[in-house]
């Protein structure tokens, strides 16, 4: 079945820089990949998806990016700000099954 | 607000018990999925249902079961319960289809004594 892997698992970023998160998948069946965000003790929420159609997708201060071939997808944040401090989780998914989620990265935007 | 239900918020029970979680997806969703999230772990894929059918399966234990009911509510039964079971447990649903996009429920703590 389908593997996703994350990194980093923490992160922290001075306020205003980028921060980049990365995830490797293993089945090249996956079509579908949402990036969600996670606040303490809340729900995950859904903050970008791609499709492997698409190279890149950006909204606003957030973007992704995804490479078929070598089977990974990064989620960019720039000028950060502390509200952007959460867990972030990727996920690949083929036509809506076995979506599978990373293990988390714990971002800290600092100020 | 995402639109899906769970039920109960919060519930404390004892080992070797049985626990049943409800969840009610948004309005035209056909797909439910349930995962399990430990203290500050990932979020685990327990199972998938589709229109009232079992679609995929993740890492569920036998201990554990669910189904999908014609409303298209769904349950998750989780039996024999052992403290290691103590987590949160989310339910999601999409439209199903080519809409894949989950919303997640505000989950039900589960803490087994």
């Amino acid at each position: 079945g389908e593997n996703v892997e994350q990194h980093p698992s923490t992160l922290s970023v001075q306020e205003g820089d980028s921060a980049v998160i990365k995830c490797t998948y293993s089945d090249s069946a996956s079509n579908y990949f949402p990036w969600y965000k996670q606040e303490l003790g809340k729900r995950p929420q859904l903050i970008i998806d791609i499709r492997s159609n698409v190279g890149e997708k950006k909204d606003q201060r957030i973007a992704v990016t995804l490479n078929k071939t070598a089977k990974h997808f990064s989620l960019h944040i720039t000028e950060t700000q502390p509200e952007d401090s959460a867990v972030y989780f990727c996920a690949a998914s083929m036509g809506g099954q076995n979506f599978v989620f990373g293990p988390g990265t714990r971002l800290s935007v600092l100020p | 607000d995402s639109g899906v239900t769970q039920t109960p918020k919060h519930l404390i029970t004892a080992t070797g018990q049985r626990v049943t979680l409800r969840c009610s997806p948004r309005s035209g969703d056909l797909s439910v999925y349930w995962y399990q999230q430990s203290l500050d772990q990932g979020l685990q894929f327990l199972i998938q249902y589709y229109n009232g059918e079992e679609r995929a399966k993740g890492n569920i234990l036998e201990r554990f079961s669910a189904q999908q009911f014609p409303d298209l509510h769904s349950e998750l039964n989780l039996s024999s319960l052992e403290l290691g079971d103590s987590a949160l447990y989310f339910c999601a649903s999409s439209e199903g289809g080519n809409n894949e996009k989950l919303f997640f429920g505000s989950g039900t703590q589960l803490s087994v004594l």
